[in-house]
């Protein structure tokens, strides 16, 4: 149980394209979930946190017309990179709770990544 | 907010050796520390789990280790495995999100 899906696992794209990146929970239902960004060899970096049913909240640092997350149902979140830049180059990565409450003591299991290259 | 520092950011053992990871936290709030397994390319496998009410908790051949006093808390995975080899992140939460450590870099020689 408590498996985290996305897609696409690997996307490459032109520079000022916009890239989208769902998020699925396949057997929970996740109220919360969360988008991070793992440069190579790097700790993995929160960029915000996905809330079905109203806006995400962004960490500082992260710009939020840039990275729009929309968490349309509670098994799917989306991270769509707008007008992509080589700098955006990365690998994300998101993760779920499975109870839902966002309570301190959840669980959260990571999805399998996203390779995203920007040309 | 929290801070995690791990140590050592790499370590190498020989194939049945014992390892050993430690991280320490700064947020006495702060009450779930799991360890997730990163593989090249992939994402993080939570691998165990603590939680503050229990001092230390065990599975197969890795077990964790919680001091709340010291703030410290410990990965210990005996008879290591080629297949143990793996980026290793602790991290810590409170009454927001995780904070992770920078990682430790486990290599298992055969």
């Amino acid at each position: 149980g408590a498996v985290v899906s996305q897609h696409p696992s690997r996307v490459i794209c032109k520079s000022g394209t916009s890239v989208k990146i769902e998020c699925r929970s396949l057997d929970f239902q996740a109220t919360t979930m969360f988008w991070y960004r793992q440069f190579p060899k790097k700790s993995l970096m929160l960029m915000a946190t996905s809330n079905e049913g109203s806006k995400a909240t962004y960490e500082q640092g992260v710009e939020k017309d840039k990275f729009l997350i929309n968490h349309a149902s509670l098994t799917l979140s989306t991270l769509t990179v707008t007008s992509a830049h080589p700098e955006d180059s990365s690998f994300y990565i998101c993760s779920a709770d499975p109870t839902g409450q966002g309570a301190s003591t959840d669980t959260q299991y990571f999805g399998p990544g996203t390779r995203l290259t920007v040309l | 907010g929290e801070n995690v520092e791990q140590h050592p950011s790499t370590l190498s053992v020989q194939e049945g050796d014992s390892a050993v990871i430690k991280c320490t936290y700064s947020d006495s709030a702060s009450n779930y520390f799991p360890w997730y397994k990163q593989e090249l390319g992939k994402g993080p496998q939570l691998i165990i789990d603590i939680r503050s009410n229990v001092g230390e908790k065990k599975d197969q051949r890795i077990a964790v280790t919680l001091n709340k006093t010291a703030k410290h808390f410990s990965l210990h995975i005996t008879e290591t495995q080629p297949e143990d080899s793996a980026v290793y992140f602790c991290a810590a939460r409170g009454y927001s999100t995780l904070t992770f450590g920078k990682g430790t870099m486990l290599l298992v020689s055969p």
